[in-house]
């Protein structure tokens, strides 16, 4: 079946817009995950769903993040105001269980000008 | 919240030998603890995982082996081939908890040579 999909794969924003950016997990999962990796750095966890809802949302760097998810199904994070410091990749994960295998997404790469 | 560090950043070897990747975590309350496989420009990939009922837990050339006590997991390659370089995440969480918040360390950088 289908797996992850993120769109858009590649994204050049200038200093100062909002982006926004879509996760398409695999059908009937109902955890969600967001996670943005850096240049040669780890995964940094931002925020994660169950179903529509976010019980943690400890990992969003700022006020300028925010994240939904819509029928339990796609999800978007959204950057206010993007900053240089905002550039990096930014994966989707999904899995059936929260406690289950994550299955990622290919990730979007946010390049800030 | 959980802290997981993971040791080391770098590691290369050649061929056929042996890796050993070693992870601690803080959570005493963390029983879940998968590892992840990252090839350049790839998404990661789950490898193995084990829970803290279990001690080890093997996968053909792959091993991983828990100690609760120490907090402390750890990540075994053996007969390395060039195709497993790759950045090794391990990742630990409280799966009984209502916070599912997985918890990565910073990554290893495997290159084996061939």
């Amino acid at each position: 079946g289908a797996g992850v999909s993120q769109s858009p794969s590649n994204k050049v924003t200038e200093k100062g817009k909002d982006v926004e950016l879509r996760c398409d997990p695999i059908s009937g999962h109902t955890a969600l995950y967001w996670y943005r990796q850096s240049l040669g750095q780890g995964l940094e966890f931002l925020i994660y769903f169950q179903g529509n809802s976010a019980p943690d949302k400890s990992g969003l760097p700022s006020d300028r993040f925010s994240a939904e998810r819509t029928g339990g199904s796609v999800s978007t994070l959204t950057i206010q105001r993007t900053q240089q410091e905002d550039s990096a990749v930014y994966l989707c994960a999904s899995s059936f269980k929260p406690t289950g295998e994550q299955y990622f997404g290919p990730g979007t790469r946010l390049t800030v000008t | 919240g959980e802290n997981v560090e993971q040791h080391p950043s770098t590691l290369s070897v050649q061929e056929g030998d042996s890796a050993v990747i070693k992870c601690t975590y803080s959570d005493s309350a963390s029983n879940y603890f998968p590892w992840y496989k990252q090839e350049l420009g790839k998404r990661p990939q789950l490898i193995i995982d084990i829970r803290s009922n279990v001690g080890e837990k093997k996968d053909q050339r792959i091993a991983v082996t828990l100690n609760k006590t120490a907090k402390h997991f750890s990540l075994h390659i053996t007969e390395t081939q060039p195709e497993d370089s790759a950045v090794y995440f391990c990742a630990a969480i409280n799966s009984g908890g209502s916070n599912y918040k997985l918890t990565f360390g910073k990554g290893t950088l495997l290159t084996v040579n061939p």
